[in-house]
């Protein structure tokens, strides 16, 4: 069964700086799909990022870009130029490539204070 | 645009009581999903329908019942609920279940607290 792991609970960073939240995985798949969403304390998750795990190259989305290690199963999460509104919880996610498989596998979740 | 929509934000109900919750998209997604999540959780999926046909359904108990009417709508009808099913239930719709590539977009939740 495949697992996400998100080993930091809780990260600060001051507003403007870059902070790296931290996210690994465990599959037996050669070709999946990661994801980072973002759940605000107004409760909807909003999907922040995602990669293809067949491409090399790590995606990214203005402010947000990942670091995919796909030999070390990781899947960091880099934000630039810190703001306000990214106070939220960050939630990992795993979903094989699979016709008809629709499940999402999410980790534990790390919150992420910004400090103005 | 890539809105989902639930009704109602908040719901209060005692144990005895019978009511729905709603889950609305106008995306031509073809995937609706249900989620639960307790408090500083992550989301657990409930039910997934496929195409308006139930293709998961996670070992809810019964007293959760899951009705996708067309394909834009979704609902779970709640009755006799526990204290414990007190939770944050998130919809969520995707574009296309039988393919390969299938991201899911959630709407902001109901807050439900069973009495």
């Amino acid at each position: 069964a495949q697992t996400v792991t998100q080993s930091q609970p809780e990260m600060s960073v001051q507003e403007a700086e870059t902070v790296t939240l931290s996210c690994t995985y465990d599959t037996s798949e050669s070709d999946y799909y990661l994801f980072w969403y973002k759940q605000p304390p107004s409760r909807q998750m909003i999907l922040v990022i995602r990669q293809e795990a067949y491409k090399q190259q790590n995606a990214t989305e203005n402010r947000f870009s990942v670091n995919f290690q796909k030999a070390a199963k990781s899947f960091s999460l880099k934000i630039s130029d810190s703001q306000l509104g990214d106070a939220a919880m960050y939630f990992c996610a795993y979903r094989k490539v699979d016709f008809g498989n629709e499940k999402l596998t999410f980790g534990t979740g790390t919150r992420l204070t910004i400090i103005p | 645009d890539t809105e989902v929509t639930q009704t109602p934000k908040h719901l209060v109900m005692g144990m005895t009581n019978k009511k729905s919750l709603k889950c609305e998209q106008h995306m031509g997604h073809r995937a609706m999903y249900w989620y639960k999540q307790k408090a500083k959780k992550p989301p657990e999926l409930m039910f997934v329908y496929s195409y308006e046909k139930l293709s998961i359904n996670e070992s809810v108990p019964s007293r959760f019942s899951p009705e996708c009417p067309n394909s834009s709508l979704l609902n779970l009808h709640l009755h006799a609920l526990q204290p414990e099913d007190s939770a944050l239930y998130l919809c969520a719709s995707s574009q296309d279940p039988l393919g390969v590539a299938d991201t899911q977009y959630f709407g902001p939740g109901t807050r439900l607290t069973v009495l």
